[in-house]
């Protein structure tokens, strides 16, 4: 399987600071990797699908880049409902998918 | 709306069985995937397998291949998760999520999450 790595694991942050988080897979995937958002207690949410795509209703402030093995996530402005885990998930089309490790944001 | 209902908390020995049920509404079952997920206490999200609710047909993890079997019953909308031969470490919480149509591996609705805890 597909292995992702996820930096850094958790960061502590502001509001109104721009965060960025990366992600990498350990052989190129194309632009197959989603981003997802959690909080405790919570089902995980979209944010981004296909690396850059952003998700129907899911703030501006939320951007994705990258492609092959190297990936970011970034919020731009950050919000006190953004304080969350943040996962990526490749599937390289099929037929398996992989979450990264995850980066907790908390508040500094 | 878009809704799925999973069953409720199981509690299984060591080498038990169980089986987790993601009850649907609210679109069209047969035109999606369902993926299953699950998330150890503290720890992050693995992504476990997926079924394709048109054809059944099925891919797994690597680390699950012979003791998880997805399937599902088109009639009711449902799809099962089973997991065999349950350790300890399989102590999670498991959900069911939809696969975006036309972009099966995004996941879109979850499941409220099922605890299984295994403990002797």
């Amino acid at each position: 399987d597909i292995q992702m790595t996820q930096s850094p694991s958790s960061l502590s942050a502001s509001l109104g600071d721009r965060v960025s988080i990366t992600c990498q897979a350990s052989q190129d995937i194309g632009n197959f990797l989603n981003w997802y958002q959690q909080k405790p207690g919570k089902a995980p949410k979209v944010l981004i699908t296909d690396a850059t795509k952003l998700e129907a209703g899911v703030p501006s402030r939320f951007s994705g880049s990258g492609s092959g093995t190297d990936f970011t996530f970034t919020i731009t402005g950050l919000q006190p409902e953004d304080f969350a885990t943040y996962y990526c998930q490749q599937y390289d089309n099929g037929p398996r998918a992989t979450f990264g490790p995850g980066t907790t944001v908390d508040m500094k | 709306q878009v809704l799925l209902v999973q069953s409720g908390a199981e509690v299984k020995k060591p080498g038990a069985s169980v089986r987790v049920s993601c009850k649907t509404s609210g679109y069209s079952f047969n035109a999606h995937f369902m993926h299953w997920v699950r998330q150890a206490p503290g720890q992050g999200l693995e992504w476990m397998g997926r079924i394709n609710a048109n054809n059944g047909d099925t891919g797994y993890a690597q680390k699950f291949q012979g003791r998880l079997t997805m399937t599902r019953d088109t009639s009711i909308s449902t799809t099962y998760m089973d997991l065999t031969r349950l350790q300890s470490d399989d102590t999670a919480v498991y959900y069911c999520a939809r696969g975006k149509y036309y972009d099966f591996w995004s996941l879109d609705y979850w499941g409220q999450g099922s605890l299984v805890s295994v403990s002797s």
